[in-house]
């Protein structure tokens, strides 16, 4: 069972910073089956990133994913207010998520 | 507008049943896998079960032979009909569509809370 570790736990940054944010793999993953999700409170996770780097539908350009093997990251250039929320990662080919990263307000 | 949308949720007795539903509409439901997906007040998202157009299903280990998935295309509507309810499937669950292509999950509903206590 391929295990997913996101680091750090939680980033805390001011709006208009850069956010990266990792995924490992315990195992390698192939890149057509790691996605990120974007999710705040009170709400259901919404796709941001499949396929590792491909933006999914009205996803701002400010996110973008990178990464294969076993190391992948989402990068957010520019937080927006409306950014800050948990984000996980997801390996789909077994379905497992990461067990997420919080970016909060610094 | 493609939508998903869960019912059937409440509390529940451990050792009890549920059965949730969850209605799908804006998409052609046949064409596509379905999944459920859980998560614990505080807690991270946890894959329940998944099923394939062609009726094929799949479950982790923690829900395997307690919790059933099927879908009725005719009615665009996919189950969760769960058994042997444990304080540890107290939960958010969601149901979400898998991509056509790649299979990562696009579209999500809102979700339905159950609770297992006595």
């Amino acid at each position: 069972e391929i295990v997913l570790t996101q680091s750090p736990g939680t980033l805390s940054l001011s709006p208009g910073e850069r956010a990266t944010l990792s995924c490992r793999a315990s195992q390698s993953v192939s890149s057509s089956y790691l996605a990120w999700y974007q999710q705040k409170p009170g709400q259901a996770p919404r796709l941001l990133i499949y396929g590792a780097s491909s933006r999914a539908t009205g996803i701002p350009d400010r996110f973008s994913g990178s990464g294969s093997g076993t190391d992948f990251t989402l990068t957010i250039s520019r937080l927006e207010p409306e950014d800050f929320a948990v984000y996980y990662c997801q390996q789909y080919g077994s379905f497992t998520f990461g067990p997420g990263t919080k970016v909060d307000i610094k | 507008e493609v939508q998903l949308v869960e019912s059937g949720g409440g509390l529940v007795q451990p050792g009890g049943s549920l059965r949730l539903s969850c209605a799908a509409s804006g998409f052609t439901f046949s064409s596509y896998d379905m999944h459920w997906v859980r998560q614990a007040t505080g807690k991270g998202l946890e894959w329940v079960s998944a099923i394939g157009t062609a009726g094929d299903t799949y479950y982790p280990g923690s829900v395997k032979g307690r919790f059933t998935i099927s879908r009725e295309n005719a009615k665009n509507s996919l189950y969760l009909q769960m058994n042997s309810l444990r304080a540890g499937d107290t939960a958010v669950y969601y149901c979400a569509r898998g991509q056509v292509v790649l299979g990562a999950f696009d579209i999500w509903g809102q979700g339905t809370m159950v609770t297992v206590s006595s």
